[in-house]
């Protein structure tokens, strides 16, 4: 696609139930990240992937986070058990590593957790 | 992840007024990113930098990738209110490697 895509755009979800965001990258891009936001603050690193790579997940706050990407593409962050702490944006953004490469994003995804 | 430190985390200005944030890095990066979030959306690149030295302009934005490669400026000259928004900066080592956020920085511009 021309752009990051993600959906939902909006999730409001029960506490205890698990949650799946979907990001699809820029067509062609290899590397992919998905952050979290919460309100008025900044980005929070999750998880990266880049092509074949293992993916750099330091930054998963917990066990209850996972993230699969298939085929080099669509990538799902998966949340079990939401609490309501992890109510943010999620963001996902995706690049190309070339010389001259920057990295784009999608709107977020917004989860309420209630 | 690493995080850049960017500072200052918040400002607030009189329309009309230059704006000036800066991004520094213990590491040495090959390219330096700039980003401007609104509320509600995804962060939007405004600025990309890619040598050491480079001084870049985009209308009234204005952006130096330091020479020292651990550090990025960003200027905004003749503020007005739809500069109201997160600020972040990003930078990374080499191609092919992995980017890294600055924590941000609130515009407020007050008519």
């Amino acid at each position: 696609g021309a752009g990051v895509s993600q959906s939902p755009s909006n999730k409001v979800t029960e506490k205890g139930k698990d949650v799946e965001l979907r990001c699809d990258p820029i067509s062609g891009h290899t590397a992919l990240y998905w952050y979290r936001q919460s309100l008025g603050q900044g980005l929070e690193f999750l998880i990266y992937f880049q092509g074949n790579s293992a993916p750099d997940k330091s930054g998963l706050p917990s066990d209850r986070f996972s993230a699969e990407r298939t085929g080099g593409s669509v990538s799902t962050l998966t949340i079990q058990r939401t609490q309501q702490e992890d109510s943010a944006v999620y963001l996902c953004a995706s690049s190309f590593p070339s010389s001259g490469n920057t990295i784009y994003f999608g709107e977020g995804s917004w989860l309420t957790v209630v | 992840g690493q995080q850049l430190n960017q500072s200052p985390q918040s400002m607030f200005i009189q329309e009309g007024e230059d704006v000036s944030m800066n991004c520094t890095s213990s590491s040495i990066f090959n390219t330096w990113l700039w980003y401007k979030q609104d509320p509600g959306e995804g962060p939007v690149l405004l600025i990309a930098l890619y040598k050491a030295g480079e001084l870049t302009s985009n209308g009234r934005l204005t952006a130096q990738f330091g020479i020292t490669r651990k550090d990025s400026f960003l200027n905004i000259s003749a503020s007005i209110p739809s500069d109201v928004g997160i600020y972040f900066c990003a930078g990374q080592r080499g191609t092919g490697n992995q980017f890294y956020f600055g924590t941000g920085t609130s515009l407020t511009v007050i008519p």
